[in-house]
């Protein structure tokens, strides 16, 4: 079953604008991770948040996690038509020996120039 | 970060085949990863492939239909078995780096007929 659900499921913006997508979680998390999907090829690892951290920041992207809600937040300041792309975020589970990932729908974001 | 590549890219196959996808990572790792990614849709883990042990499949998802081999610690094959137009989907391979964030090769690209 999906773990993460993102929201909005499609974003639309324009160059140079701030674009925010959120993802929301069932189950405690060992950390929560952003990905990104161009074309519908490979995922780009974007950025992980341990379940202990609440902000981090990596380049333009700024990632938050609240722990108490199980939410996320994506964060791209000064957008670029090459972030056109869908994001997907992911969690890793506390249980079991074997770590595993479930992603979130994904989110399509569109950055018109 | 480790490269992952993928054969074949894409290809197109007539139902009641079978397809046997490669993925090949430049570092040994432990545990290799494969998922599905149906048109429009999130990424699904198929199994996880540990080298010298069977792989561990995930629910809905059987051993007869998706054979999966890991003869060393960088390579592994997953095989799409009797093939149906619902099996068309992007298949991915991933591993695990650093502290929990996946890496992902470019993705195969299935259509069947």
């Amino acid at each position: 079953s999906q773990q993460g659900e993102e929201d909005p499921q499609a974003l639309s913006i324009q160059e140079g604008e701030n674009a925010t997508m959120n993802c929301s979680y069932k189950t405690s998390i060992n950390n929560l991770q952003w990905y990104r999907q161009n074309s519908g090829r490979g995922l780009v690892h974007l950025i992980l948040i341990r379940s202990n951290e609440r902000e981090k920041h990596s380049g333009r992207l700024r990632v938050t996690l609240d722990t108490s809600k199980k939410s996320s937040s994506l964060l791209i300041t000064a957008s670029r038509a090459a972030d056109t792309a869908s994001y997907f975020c992911a969690t890793e589970d506390i249980t079991g020996a074997n770590s595993k990932l479930t992603f979130g729908k994904g989110i399509t974001l569109s950055v018109r120039p | 970060s480790a490269v992952i590549s993928q054969k074949p890219s894409r290809d197109i196959c007539q139902r009641g085949t079978s397809l046997t996808i490669q993925c090949q990572v430049d570092s040994q790792v432990t545990m290799m990863f494969w998922y599905r990614q149906q048109p429009g849709q999130s990424l699904t883990l198929i199994a996880t492939a540990n080298q010298g042990s069977e792989a561990t499949y995930e629910s809905g998802f059987v051993i007869d239909k998706f054979p999966i081999s890991r003869p060393n610690l960088t390579f592994s094959t997953l095989t799409v078995s009797n093939m149906s137009p619902e099996d068309s989907s992007i298949y991915l391979c991933s591993v695990f780096q650093g502290v929990g964030e996946q890496y992902f090769g470019p993705g195969t690209r299935l259509t069947v007929t």
